[in-house]
């Protein structure tokens, strides 16, 4: 099946400071990629949507200045999570889609800890 | 509003033995389901797709079900090996709100020996 990877997979990052995560389709082009998050022991959280080439969709309540989503070509989505703090500590887990398809590819998740 | 409960939220089994998870929607209009795997600290990875005229997918030791008309579906795990010890998740897509995913809790396997 279509492979999507993350970049990085673990990151320790200071509270203030910007994070960027990447989000590639390594053998398909993905029109449209999702950005999730997930805290422990919960299911993931639909945090935007990415469609290439134009501007992101945000869920109700994520802050779109905080959570800085990039979807410059068909194959790779950025998230950037800007001043992050400690209540950011999460799971982030992306996935791309086919251009008319079923199927849900999910990245392997960042985990991202904030001191 | 558009919702997916998994039932039970945790279960534990002993290896080699069987188990079903349980999954009911209120999302519609109905698009696909979709049953996940997730291991801790992992990306879900797909086990099955289901459509509206699809009763029945088997994906080697998962069989899952559905039934459009009550809103229902199962995911049964045959001959439970360790390493299916993960949480489970029940995905329904909508036919319109933009193909949104909805995402139930998921069910948490382990499998002992």
């Amino acid at each position: 099946g279509a492979v999507v990877s993350q970049h990085p997979s673990r990151v320790i990052c200071k509270s203030g400071t910007s994070v960027k995560i990447e989000c590639r389709s390594l053998d398909f082009q993905a029109t449209t990629m999702f950005w999730y998050r997930q805290f422990p022991k919960q299911s993931l959280m639909l945090m935007a949507t990415s469609n290439e080439g134009s501007k992101a969709t945000y869920e109700q309540g994520v802050e779109k200045d905080k959570f800085l989503i990039n979807h410059a070509s068909l194959t790779l989505s950025t998230l950037t999570v800007t001043s992050a703090h400690p209540e950011d500590s999460s799971f982030y887990i992306c996935s791309a889609i086919l251009s008319g398809a079923y199927e849900q590819y999910f990245g392997p998740g960042t985990r991202l800890t904030v001191t | 509003k558009n919702q997916v409960e998994q039932s039970p939220q945790s279960l534990i089994i002993l290896e080699g033995k069987n188990c079903t998870l349980q999954c009911n929607y209120t999302v519609s209009p109905f698009s696909n389901l979709r049953w996940y795997k997730q291991d801790t600290g992992r990306g879900p990875v797909s086990l099955t797709i289901m459509t509206f005229s699809e009763n029945t997918k088997s994906n080697g030791r998962y069989t899952a079900t559905l039934d459009a008309d009550t809103k229902q579906s199962s995911l049964h795990i045959t001959a439970s090996q360790l390493s299916d010890s993960a949480s489970y998740i029940c995905v329904v897509i909508s036919n319109t709100n933009a193909g949104k995913s909805t995402f139930g809790d998921g069910t948490t396997l382990t499998v002992k020996p």
